[in-house]
């Protein structure tokens, strides 16, 4: 248990569908990550929240919106995704963004587009 | 860009075996160093380091930085089947994009009875 949980554990889904990852962190962190983790490459930072506010949009495409309600929940909705877009989806939080505190992941959402 | 290179990308080794993953980086304005587990879900940290020569050791497992070559390695020793993961290795970068963190691909240990 890393106090960092994500549903669904797993989600299949049409390109022309639309739908959400969650991410709920229960250890008073203030800064929140969506990572994506597809095979044999590595981990690649799409976007990070602190204090609810998006303080980087690492090139992602737009077809990817995240969400961040309060400091202890974000989302990432999806719509009209790509067959590479099948991955694994990793959100990550810390104590701040600036300080030198490790990220703590969840168990990830294995997304997978047919 | 900052880059991240792991060596080996595999590795297989019987249990008892000592093992020494090896994490090679270049980054503007060096912080900090980190290494995590990952075994099938979430990666769990294990390590972060920000000074050269100083071990950190938790039980069977030990790294250690060099900043002036700009490496990192991380040992485990009696190595066991429950050893068996990806080893990633991250750095972090002072200023203002501090949060971000840069991955290596990792290295897959496998642990054999």
């Amino acid at each position: 248990e890393t106090g960092v949980t994500q549903t669904p554990r797993h989600l299949v889904m049409g390109m022309t569908n639309k739908k959400s990852l969650k991410c709920e962190q229960h250890l008073g962190h203030n800064a929140m990550y969506w990572y994506k983790q597809s095979a044999k490459k590595p981990l690649e930072l799409m976007f990070v929240y602190s204090l609810e506010e998006r303080v980087e949009n690492n090139s992602v495409p737009s077809r990817f919106s995240p969400e961040c309600p309060n400091s202890s929940h974000l989302f990432l909705h999806l719509h009209t995704l790509q067959p590479e877009d099948s991955a694994l989806y990793l959100c990550a939080s810390s104590q701040d963004p600036g300080g030198n505190q490790p990220q703590h992941f969840g168990d990830g959402t294995r997304l997978s587009i047919l | 860009e900052d880059k991240v290179v792991q060596s080996p990308l595999s590795l297989v080794v019987h249990e008892g075996d000592t093992v020494t993953l090896n994490c090679s980086y270049e980054v503007t304005n060096f912080r900090s160093l980190l290494w995590y587990k990952q075994e099938k879900k979430a990666p769990t940290f294990l390590f972060m380091l920000t000074s050269s020569g100083i071990e950190k050791k938790s039980g069977r497992l030990s790294s250690i930085l060099d900043k002036k070559e700009l490496f990192s390695i991380l040992n485990i020793t009696a190595t066991q089947t429950g050893d068996s993961a990806v080893y990633l290795c991250a750095v972090r970068r002072g200023g203002g994009s501090n949060y971000k963190l840069t991955f290596g691909k990792g290295t897959l240990l496998t642990v054999n009875p």
